[in-house]
């Protein structure tokens, strides 16, 4: 098991322009979260999708978006890209329980997208 | 509102001394508590959570709900423990967002 896979490792892009980022979840899992890292800062949650549709949110603007596919991988869009949008996006995967405290809700982050905008 | 603070962004202990890595949070409710650790070149990765009560390459963290801290502790350093760590908390319930503190970095001296 390759364990969470992201692509591109790296990428360059000019305010404006629009990006897409590509994660594949680790073997058995069904849920899905992004995350920006800025530099020298802790990973922020941009959202999480669970049966293909986006369940939670973080406080990013709708420039923000992704997508779920049927075999659980992911895609997280960035339109009008601006500077402050430069940073290491992670992607993590974990397998959705309802039940409380259950220790196989682990999630496993990828190694991330570096994005410069410039 | 859920808040992750590590109050220290660098700490360097020598080699075989305690190491005490920082953490409080605000949560409102009962969250679960976890330590994830960034080595070198590698993803982030879990090291520990308080629901777990393991102990992982020596380091223990306590859930302190009166003073809400979850500081993560390991009584003798290793060189290998260089890293970043993070202290984060999610909702009790299923795979919730987590909400991260800055980060700690951790440099062993030899």
């Amino acid at each position: 098991d390759a364990g969470v896979t992201q692509s591109p490792t790296h990428l360059i892009k000019t305010r404006g322009q629009q990006v897409t980022l590509r994660c594949s979840p680790k073997s058995g899992h069904d849920t899905v979260s992004w995350y920006q890292q800025a530099l020298g800062q802790g990973p922020q949650f941009i959202f999480q999708y669970y049966e293909e549709e986006e369940r939670q949110r973080g406080n990013f603007p709708d420039r923000f978006s992704g997508h779920q596919f049927p075999n659980y991988s992911s895609e997280l869009n960035v339109n009008a890209l601006l500077l402050g949008d430069s940073a290491l996006y992670l992607c993590a995967s974990s397998l959705d329980t309802l039940f409380l405290y259950n220790l196989d809700t682990e999630a496993f982050f990828g190694q991330g997208t570096r994005l410069t905008v410039v | 509102a859920q808040r992750v603070t590590q109050p220290e962004k660098l700490l360097s202990v020598f080699k075989g001394a305690p190491v005490e890595l920082k953490c409080n949070y605000s949560y409102s409710g009962s969250p679960e508590l976890f330590w994830y650790v960034q080595y070198s070149r590698q993803r982030l990765q879990l090291l520990l959570r308080h629901i777990s009560r393991e102990s992982i390459k020596g380091f223990t963290a306590d859930l302190n709900k009166g003073e809400t801290s979850f500081h993560l502790k390991k009584p003798f350093a290793q060189e290998e423990d260089s890293a970043m760590y993070y202290c984060a908390l999610t909702g009790p319930q299923g795979a919730q967002k987590l909400v991260f503190g800055q980060g700690t970095r951790l440099t062993i001296n030899p």
